[in-house]
């Protein structure tokens, strides 16, 4: 099956700086990967996602990039914000309608 | 408002008892999942459902049962079976198989079981 490798594990920024998240996959076949923020004691949201015919996807502030051959995407987060902390989820398909999702990634900006 | 809703926020359990959570969505979405969500391990698959009255197992289905008797609803029952069920609990849904909102995933604000 698939599996999704996600680093670094926590990410300390100052206001205004860029941020970067990078995940791996194993499966060949996949071809959606969604990224997801968590805020603390609440359910996932899906901020943005990329889809394999596609390489790189923006939205204001955030972006996505996707390199099929070597099975990985990255979230990069500009001009960050102390409200852009939270825990940050990559995941990818497993099949029909299933994700795979990485443990996560703790992103903290400081003011 | 279209969304899913899970309750309770917050439950409690006695070692040996069952317990079911609660799932529903008013997005007319064919699939539904339950993930369960414990620290430093991210989102685990535990049971999911594509159609009504059909459901299958994912990675970590044992001490676990779910139905599926209606579209807006898939209930999850902790059963006395599981070794460590106190973590936190989520449940989502996607557009029909097959559509190109397949994958997309939506999920509920969650429920976290503490067994004491």
């Amino acid at each position: 099956g698939e599996n999704v490798e996600q680093h670094p594990s926590t990410l300390s920024v100052q206001e205004g700086d860029s941020a970067v998240i990078k995940c791996t996959y194993s499966d060949s076949a996949s071809n959606y990967f969604p990224w997801y923020k968590q805020e603390l004691g609440k359910g996932p949201q899906l901020i943005i996602d990329i889809r394999s015919n596609v390489g790189e996807k923006k939205d204001q502030r955030i972006a996505v990039t996707l390199n099929k051959t070597a099975k990985h995407f990255s979230l990069h987060i500009t001009e960050t914000q102390p409200e852009d902390s939270a825990v940050y989820f990559c995941a990818a398909n497993s099949g029909y309608s299933t994700l795979t999702f990485g443990k996560g990634t703790m992103l903290l900006v400081s003011p | 408002d279209g969304g899913i809703t899970q309750s309770p926020k917050y439950l409690f359990r006695k070692e040996g008892q069952n317990v079911t959570l609660s799932c529903e969505q008013n997005l007319n979405h064919d699939a539904m999942y339950w993930y369960r969500q414990d620290p430093g391990q991210g989102l685990r698959l535990i049971y999911y459902s594509q159609i009504v009255n059909d459901f299958q197992k994912g990675d970590i289905a044992e001490g676990y049962s779910v139905s599926r008797e209606k579209k807006e609803s898939f209930p999850l029952t902790v059963t006395s079976a599981q070794k460590n069920p106190t973590a936190f609990y989520l449940c989502a849904s996607s557009a029909r198989t097959g559509t190109t909102k397949a994958n997309e995933q939506f999920f509920g604000p969650g429920t976290r079981l503490t067994v004491l």
